[in-house]
């Protein structure tokens, strides 16, 4: 099993739907966790991280379940604009070493 | 505001070529990385350094060397390039092990 696994999609949503995509983790000691917003191979940007009581930042929402061991990404109204690869990101416990997931392919039409 | 820099932006080498990709970030940040990202892989670690004089090992090390002799540079090698080693390489900086990273704008990378 790979230490953080996402459905790599793409999800092809339209204008205004809302959408939600799952990131699972294999380490129970993981620390923290982010979601990060990459846009045709360009480098990364922190879009939400993601605390245990779940953090909403407009139309994001992100939650962590750490019973099951995933993390959530809400998006709700989507936009043409949120296009993008959303990649997540864990932080394994001891070591911190960033690990990241292929990341989910968003395409939301008009 | 510079941020994470990372150097060149665009290199083409041939096989058995060597070269040197430059990270530099001004935010005093102690841990650096190196990533590489091929399509349908994410981004896979290939050497960090957690302090000025120390590096590891990531997921995929071989063929690729580092250095951090100063704080804020993140040096990697390509000491005998390989075509397998043609991928987009990022550079990430963060405060500490557990927060959210900071990254370069990346380079591609050819090697024919």
């Amino acid at each position: 099993r790979k230490e953080v696994e996402q459905d790599p999609g793409p999800f092809n949503v339209p204008e205004g739907a809302t959408v939600a995509f799952n990131c699972t983790y294999s380490n129970s000691a993981s620390q923290s966790f982010f979601w990060y917003r990459q846009d045709c191979r360009k480098e990364p940007k922190l879009l939400m991280s993601v605390y245990s009581s779940g953090n909403e930042d407009g139309r994001f929402t992100a939650q962590l379940n750490r019973a099951s061991q995933y993390i959530s990404l809400l998006i709700r109204d989507s936009k043409l604009s949120d296009s993008a690869t959303y990649l997540c990101v864990v932080n394994k416990g001891g070591s911190y070493i960033p690990t990241f997931g292929r990341g989910t392919s968003l395409i939301v039409h008009p | 505001n510079a941020g994470v820099t990372q150097t060149p932006k665009f290199r083409v080498l041939k096989t058995g070529q060597s070269m040197t990709l430059l990270c530099a970030q001004d935010m005093n940040h102690e841990y650096m990385y190196w990533y590489r990202q091929d399509p349908g892989m994410g981004l896979r670690l290939i050497h960090y350094s957690v302090g000025e004089g120390t590096t590891a090992k990531g997921e995929v090390p071989d063929g690729y060397n580092v250095s951090r002799l100063k704080k804020q540079n993140f040096l990697l090698g390509l000491e005998s390039a390989a075509p397998s080693q043609t991928s987009v390489y990022f550079c990430a900086s963060s405060s500490a092990g557990y927060e959210k990273l900071f990254f370069g704008s990346g380079t591609q990378l050819s090697v024919l």
